[in-house]
């Protein structure tokens, strides 16, 4: 099946820092991405589409000054968390739209301190 | 956004066992999927249904899709401890096929 990577796996940084997430599809191109954010216990809830070629679309309560997403080409959106916070802290994950299904990567953990 | 809620939120049960998920929303979903999730990992894909009163198999898992594309269920015949997971319904709703998840049910499953 088709596969979705995400660099790093995890990342620690320290408040007021910025990281960058990048989500690739390794074997498809993929014009849509998706990120979503998961807390402990809880369900994926999706942060914001991203469309090759033009702006992302954020979700109701996700602030885009904060979570940059640029999506370069077709086989590559990043996700860029601008100065982090502890509250920030969570398990990142990206999909890639593909011909028949969402792939998902297999996401990245942020821990802030 | 279109709710999706899951239930039970928990199970354990021993092995040999059955279990059932349930998945239900007010709202029509063009398709609805059933996602296994490990810890620290991405959710798998284990079966989209899109046609109201589908009903599909996958070795001991079956899947099954309301009428009205409102609620699915997943079933679990003779679990087995490799089934152990979070297992999620996720919904698509619109044009981009954005997913809508459900809270999840951690599936637990002692030997």
């Amino acid at each position: 099946g088709a596969v979705v990577s995400q660099h790093p796996s995890w990342v620690i940084c320290k408040s007021g820092t910025s990281v960058k997430i990048e989500c690739r599809s390794l074997d498809f191109q993929a014009t849509t991405m998706f990120w979503y954010r998961q807390f402990p216990k809880q369900s994926l809830m999706l942060m914001a589409t991203s469309n090759e070629g033009s702006k992302a679309t954020y979700e109701q309560g996700v602030e885009k000054d904060k979570f940059l997403i640029n999506h370069a080409s077709l086989t590559l959106s990043t996700l860029t968390v601008t100065s982090a916070h502890p509250e920030d802290s969570s398990f990142y994950i990206c999909s890639a739209k593909g011909p028949y299904e969402q792939y998902f990567g297999p996401g990245t953990r942020l821990t802030v301190t | 956004t279109q709710l999706l809620e899951q239930s039970p939120q928990f199970l354990s049960i021993q092995e040999g066992e059955n279990l059932t998920v349930y998945c239900n929303s007010s709202s029509v979903f063009s398709s609805l999927q059933w996602y296994r999730q490990e810890p620290g990992e991405g959710p798998v894909l284990l079966v989209t249904v899109v046609t109201g009163g589908e009903v599909k198999k996958l070795k001991r898992l079956t899947f099954q899709f309301g009428d009205a594309r409102k609620d699915s269920s997943l079933h679990i015949t003779a679990a087995q401890p490799g089934d152990t997971g979070l297992y999620l319904c996720a919904g698509t709703y619109d044009s981009w096929g954005k997913l809508q998840f459900g809270a999840g049910t951690q599936v637990v499953v002692t030997p």
